[in-house]
């Protein structure tokens, strides 16, 4: 069955540095990835999403993963942190069961921004 | 711009109280759905609707229902709340059984009970 982990509940990064949110996958068959962002208060919004066109997927203000196949990962990546991107990061794998598409969230990472 | 609107962003009910939760979207989709989320646990899946009246269970079904009766317009119910069911609920919509689609969510409802 299809799942995903993310490592780290909270990160913690200055203003302007590089942020790394981690997410590892299990899934039987190719998956369909995506990250989604909560911003405090809010529903979440897609940040980007992997469907097997490129590995290098480039996403919404200035995120990028890249879908790993060797490292069963999915890592969201940030080259120069901003204060506005403090929110919570979730991962998810697109799983069919019984013939619908369902979407499967990790536990969720908090990126706290410090200046 | 699409929109996916929940009735209500705080609730406070008692336990035993029966509650609805509404959830409304525009975008003529025909997958909806109901998450709950609790911190450490990230969203986990209530229900899940695909058509008008057809409704399937997620992984935390117990002690909820749903309502599909117009395409547009998708409800939670608890039959008898209870204080664990205090958390954050999300709607959301996708269209039909596309594996790479995205998911659209209102802004949530948290719920309190007392």
């Amino acid at each position: 069955a299809q799942s995903v982990t993310q490592l780290g509940s909270h990160v913690s990064v200055s203003e302007g540095a590089l942020v790394l949110l981690r997410c590892n996958y299990s899934s039987s068959v190719p998956p369909y990835l995506f990250w989604y962002v909560q911003y405090p208060n809010q529903g979440l919004q897609l940040l980007l999403k992997y469907t097997s066109a490129a590995t290098l997927v480039k996403g919404i203000n200035g995120f990028e993963a890249e879908f790993k196949k060797s490292e069963t990962s999915f890592h969201l990546t940030k080259p120069s942190a901003h204060m506005s991107d403090a929110a919570e990061y979730f991962c998810a794998v697109s799983r069919m069961n019984t013939g619908f598409q369902k979407l499967v969230f990790g536990t969720g990472t908090r990126l706290l921004v410090s200046p | 711009d699409v929109k996916v609107t929940q009735s209500s962003r705080y609730l406070v009910k008692r336990t035993g109280e029966k509650v609805f939760l509404e959830c409304v979207q525009d975008m003529d989709h025909e997958n909806m759905f109901w998450y709950r989320q609790d911190p450490g646990l990230g969203l986990r899946l209530i229900y899940f609707s695909y058509d008008v009246k057809m409704k399937e269970k997620g992984d935390i079904p117990e002690g909820y229902s749903v309502s599909r009766e117009k395409k547009e317009r998708f409800s939670l119910i608890l039959e008898s709340a209870s204080t664990n069911q205090t958390s954050m609920y999300l709607c959301a919509s996708t269209l039909w059984d596309r594996w790479n689609t995205e998911a659209f969510f209102g802004q949530g409802t948290r719920l309190t009970v007392v």
